[in-house]
Formats: structure tokens, C-alpha cells, sequence
């Protein structure tokens, strides 16, 4: 069984830029939920993607945006990048769309905007 | 709103000791509460959830909706269990909440 993997580990951008990263599911899973997390701070829910749909959403700007492939692999992106996005972000896959799934979290993506 | 409160940032305990880990969380409709634990060098994973009423590394808890109280607990603290705890609350809506963490550190 593979676990849920991110891509990249860190990156680097500028303030305007815009992001991609990457997320793999666990195998099985049809669920992926990603989530910003700054330091000191538990992470903080942006959207979920369910069956390559966006199934619930967070207090996020519309330039945060998803994508869910056929695969169930995602994609978060990040335009108009600003400092305060820097942050690890997370993914976390889950076997179904409900709320009493175990959600499987990846070893997160480090984002820094100067 | 939901919200997931963690009211202690960093705790403290020796070995052997009980420990307490303390979440209340906020929610109108039927919540499904967790425990995450991220260990040193490791990625989040789950704890226990309350739905399976399971006791996982000799931790219990118990969801009290009169209180809206989801609190971690252990009788004989160990060494290994120092790590970062998260409660978190998850809806059918497809959203969830995490509290703000609480680091705990067992001493010898």
C-alpha cells in the first residue's frame, strides 16, 4: 500500500508569483483534503475534493484553486502568490466523502514567498 | 461557524503520571471528532476517532456533547508519547476544523 506523497518538498517563490504542488492519494482513496499550515497554528482547511469534484471549501480566496484528476492525484494552486502564504501546506486523502473517514496525510509541501 | 479549541499550548508531565489533553469544539450539526498525534520527523496521522470507541497507545476518549468536550486521556504517561496532538472535527459537509495543537512532553 502506498501512502499519500507531495510534490515538491520546498519551494521557493516570489510575491505575484504563481504555485502548483502536487499531491498523491493513498491507494483506494477517492477523497483529498488540503490545508495550509503556518507556524504554531494546526492546519487550516482549504477544500476537498471528492470523486474530482470540490465537495467543501474554507474561509480561501477564490486565487486558492484545486483540481482532482481521474487518478484521484490533486493539485493545489496558488496565484497571486503574497507573503502570507508561506506555509506548509498539506494534503490528505481519505477513503470516502464523509466526515467519520480517517483522513491520511502527506509529509507536506514547504512554501516560502519573499 | 464549527471551531476546535485547544486551550493549552504546551504541557508538561512526568512519567507515569496521568495526562489530560483538553478539546472543545463548537458545531450545530452531529460532529465526528479525531485525535491526530505527529510525532517528531513524521507526518500527522490518526490517534483514535471517537465513532470506533477504541483505546489506541492506552489513550481514551470520550465525546461529550452536553459539554461539546472531546478531551485525550491516559492513565500512565510514557516517554514516547511526547509529540503534538490535534483535535479535529470532521463533517459530512466535506469541511474540517483542527484545533491549534497542544505539544505534550512526557519527563522521565
Amino acid at each position: 500500500e502506498t501512502g499519500v506523497t507531495q510534490s515538491p518538498t520546498h519551494l521557493i517563490k516570489t510575491r505575484g508569483q504563481q504555485v502548483t504542488l502536487r499531491c498523491s492519494s493513498q491507494s483506494g482513496h477517492n477523497t483529498v483534503s488540503w490545508y495550509q499550515q503556518a507556524l504554531g497554528q494546526g492546519p487550516q482547511f482549504i477544500f476537498q475534493y471528492y470523486r474530482e469534484e470540490e465537495n467543501g471549501r474554507g474561509n480561501f480566496p477564490p486565487r486558492f484553486s484545486g483540481l482532482q484528476f481521474p487518478n484521484y492525484s490533486s493539485e493545489l494552486n496558488v496565484n497571486a502568490l503574497e507573503l502570507d502564504d508561506s506555509a506548509l501546506y498539506l494534503c490528505a486523502s481519505s477513503l470516502g466523502g464523509t466526515g467519520s473517514d480517517t483522513q491520511y496525510f502527506g509529509p507536506g509541501t514547504r512554501l516560502t514567498v519573499l | 461557524a464549527q471551531r476546535v479549541t485547544q486551550p493549552e499550548k504546551l504541557l508538561s508531565v512526568f512519567k507515569g503520571a496521568p495526562v489530560e489533553l483538553k478539546c472543545n469544539y463548537s458545531y450545530s450539526g452531529s460532529p465526528e471528532l479525531f485525535w491526530y498525534v505527529q510525532y517528531s520527523r513524521q507526518r500527522l496521522q490518526l490517534l483514535l476517532r471517537h465513532i470506533s470507541r477504541e483505546s489506541i497507545k492506552g489513550f481514551t476518549a470520550d465525546l461529550n456533547k452536553g459539554e461539546t468536550s472531546f478531551h485525550l486521556k491516559k492513565p500512565f504517561a510514557q516517554e514516547e508519547d511526547s509529540a503534538m496532538y490535534y483535535c479535529a472535527l470532521h463533517t459530512n459537509a466535506g469541511k474540517s476544523t483542527f484545533g491549534d495543537g497542544t505539544t505534550l512532553t512526557v519527563k522521565p
